[in-house]
Formats: C-alpha cells, structure tokens, sequence
C-alpha cells in the first residue's frame, strides 16, 4: 500500500532562516503529491502540488519539487515568517481511476519560528 | 463564502452514546471524505463519496456509518462511542480529476469520548 514518511519534528527556527522539511513516498502506482498546512485551530489547507515528475510546487515562498526517482518531495522555503508557524503535511493521492482522490498523509511536522 | 463547514466544534460523548458530525459544502463538489486526525500522526480516511447516493469505505471506516442524500451533505455517524474514537475529525471535498482532487478542508470537529 501507499505510504508518506515526514521527517521527526518539531522544528523551531529564528525568522529569515531556512525551512526543508523532508518528505519520502512509497507507491504502488505514479501519484500526486501535495503539502497541506494547518494553522492552530484551523482545518488544512492545500499549501502546494505536483502532479508529475520534476514538476515544482510553489506557494507563498514554499517549494517542492517532485522526484521520482529518490520518491521525495521535500518542502523548502527560504525565509521563514513567524507566521509560518504551523503543522505542514506532506500526501499523496493515485491518479488511477477508481483512486478518487483519497489522501495518504505523513505524520505531520510542527515548525515553530521565534522573531 | 462558506467552502465547507463541519458542526459541532467540539463535543464530549460518554461511552455507548450516538451522535452524528455534520458536513456541508457549498462548491458543488461530488466528491467528499472522512478523515480522523490523532494526536501526532497524520490523516486517516474513514469514509468517502464520489456522488449523492455512493459511498464507499476508507481505511478505518469501523464504529462509524455515513450516507450521502445530496451533493452538499455527507454526515458521519457514530453509533456506540468509544475511547478509541476520541479524535479530531476533518471533511473535505474535492471538485475531482480536473482539480487534481484538490481538498478543500472544514475546521475540524473535536471529539472526547470519556
């Protein structure tokens, strides 16, 4: 079955430094690959996606490009924000017919950014 | 502006009691899912629908029951609470394949089972 492995969090950065948080897949298929995040107490929000290989998402600063041959989408930003500060989740969907979208989501990686 | 909206917030069930989760969306989405959200791990898909009148099972669709009479609608029912149901329980919906299933998600529902 399908799997998405985050890298260990928390992470806590001083603002203006640089965000990668790691993101592994297993597939059975060629899936689409997308980063939500949650603000506290918010439901999630699609930050990016991709939906082939060496496609780059890119969102408000965020960027992950998809590679298919390390199976990784790792999320980057250059210069985080306190308002940054959020839970992020890397998942991943099968583009077969009967896949209908369904998320395969990671564990989730809490990023906590001080002034 | 609503997208999609989940009632209640929060709700304290004793063991053995029913109740049921509230969705609605108002894009016009045919397909809408489940999921539950535990401490420290990420989303898990109870139950999804691709359409008013099919729905189908996700990955831990056990002590739980849905149904789909409309587009906008896709209420979750749990029938007999137990702690393990204790969760935070997110529905989204997605447009489909021409949005790349693109979610979009509620608030969130938190449920203590006690």
């Amino acid at each position: 079955g399908n799997s998405v492995t985050q890298m260990e969090g928390p992470v806590t950065l001083s603002e203006e430094a640089f965000l990668t948080i790691n993101c592994t897949y297993t597939a059975t298929g060629y899936p689409s690959l997308f980063w939500y995040v949650q603000y506290p107490g918010e439901g999630l929000q699609l930050l990016l996606k991709a939906t082939k290989a060496d496609d780059k998402g890119s969102n408000k600063g965020f960027e992950a490009t998809y590679r298919k041959e390390t199976t990784s989408f790792h999320l980057e930003k250059g210069s985080v924000q306190v308002s940054d500060s959020a839970v992020y989740f890397c998942a991943l969907s099968d583009r077969g017919g009967t896949s209908y979208g369904k998320l395969t989501f990671g564990q989730g990686t809490i990023l906590t950014v001080h002034p | 502006n609503a997208g999609v909206t989940q009632t209640p917030k929060f709700r304290i069930l004793k063991i053995g009691q029913s109740m049921t989760l509230q969705c609605t969306q108002d894009m016009n989405h045919n397909y809408m899912y489940w999921y539950r959200q535990d401490p420290g791990m990420g989303l898990k898909l109870i139950y999804y629908s691709v359409g008013a009148g099919i729905t189908d099972k996700g990955e831990v669709p056990n002590g739980y029951n849905v149904s789909r009479s409309t587009t906008e609608d896709f209420p979750l029912r749990l029938e007999l609470a137990a702690p393990s149901q204790t969760s935070v329980y997110f529905c989204a919906s997605s447009q489909g394949v021409g949005s790349s299933y693109e979610q979009y998600f509620g608030p969130g529902t938190r449920l203590t089972v006690t």
